[in-house]
């Protein structure tokens, strides 16, 4: 099956720095990259995807992008507020079908100090 | 906004027990999911429902765990004879389109076996 391997664990970064978590996954039938955020004790919820016939991808100071022939994908965050620390989780999906559930990294803590 | 809704948000229940989790997914998705989350850990995809049936199942899902649909909006998750390692969040997600598209996740279940 799928696995995913996400780092750093923990990244902390100056406000208004950027930030980048990279991560790789193994079955190159994967087509779909999304990003979760999780603040503590909520449910995860998505920031940006991206599917495997695009490069890259962003919407405002987020951005994502995807090497497919290295397996690997990239979370950036320009300018980093407080707001954004949180836990983010990259994934993968799509090589067991239409109804294939999501293999998550680790997890990334993001700390933005003041 | 639509959001998926799950009860209740905390069930406490003796090691030996079982449990049912409730889950009410967006009215217009045709996908559904459930995960876990070991306090700390990551997002572990346990099972995919589809058009009534059970698509893919994780390793985690073994004899112990049930899905049903048991009308046109709830989702469940049986756990039938609880364990103290079953303790973990346990989020429902729904899709519109499957695999390749927003997963949408309710705000979980804590489930605490004692």
């Amino acid at each position: 099956g799928e696995n995913v391997e996400q780092h750093p664990s923990t990244l902390s970064v100056q406000e208004g720095d950027s930030a980048v978590i990279k991560c790789t996954y193994s079955d190159s039938a994967s087509n779909y990259f999304p990003w979760y955020k999780q603040e503590l004790g909520k449910r995860p919820q998505l920031i940006i995807d991206i599917r495997s016939n695009v490069g890259e991808k962003k919407d405002q100071r987020i951005a994502v992008t995807l090497n497919k022939t290295a397996k690997h994908f990239s979370l950036h965050i320009t300018e980093t507020q407080p707001e954004d620390s949180a836990v983010y989780f990259c994934a993968a999906s799509g090589s067991g079908g239409g109804a294939d559930g999501l293999t998550f990294g680790k997890g990334t803590h993001l700390i933005i100090q003041p | 906004e639509p959001e998926v809704t799950q009860t209740p948000s905390h069930q406490v229940t003796q090691m030996g027990q079982e449990v049912i989790l409730r889950c009410v997914p967006i009215s217009n998705h045709l996908y559904f999911y459930w995960y876990r989350q070991i306090l700390g850990q990551k997002v572990e995809f346990l099972v995919s429902f589809y058009n009534n049936e059970i698509s893919e199942k994780s390793e985690i899902f073994d004899d112990q765990f049930s899905v049903e649909r048991p009308d046109g909006s709830n989702f469940t998750l049986k756990i039938r004879s609880t364990k103290l390692e079953d303790s973990a969040m346990y989020f429902c997600a729904s899709t519109e389109q499957g695999a390749f598209t927003e997963a949408f996740f309710g705000q979980g279940t804590r489930l605490t076996v004692v």
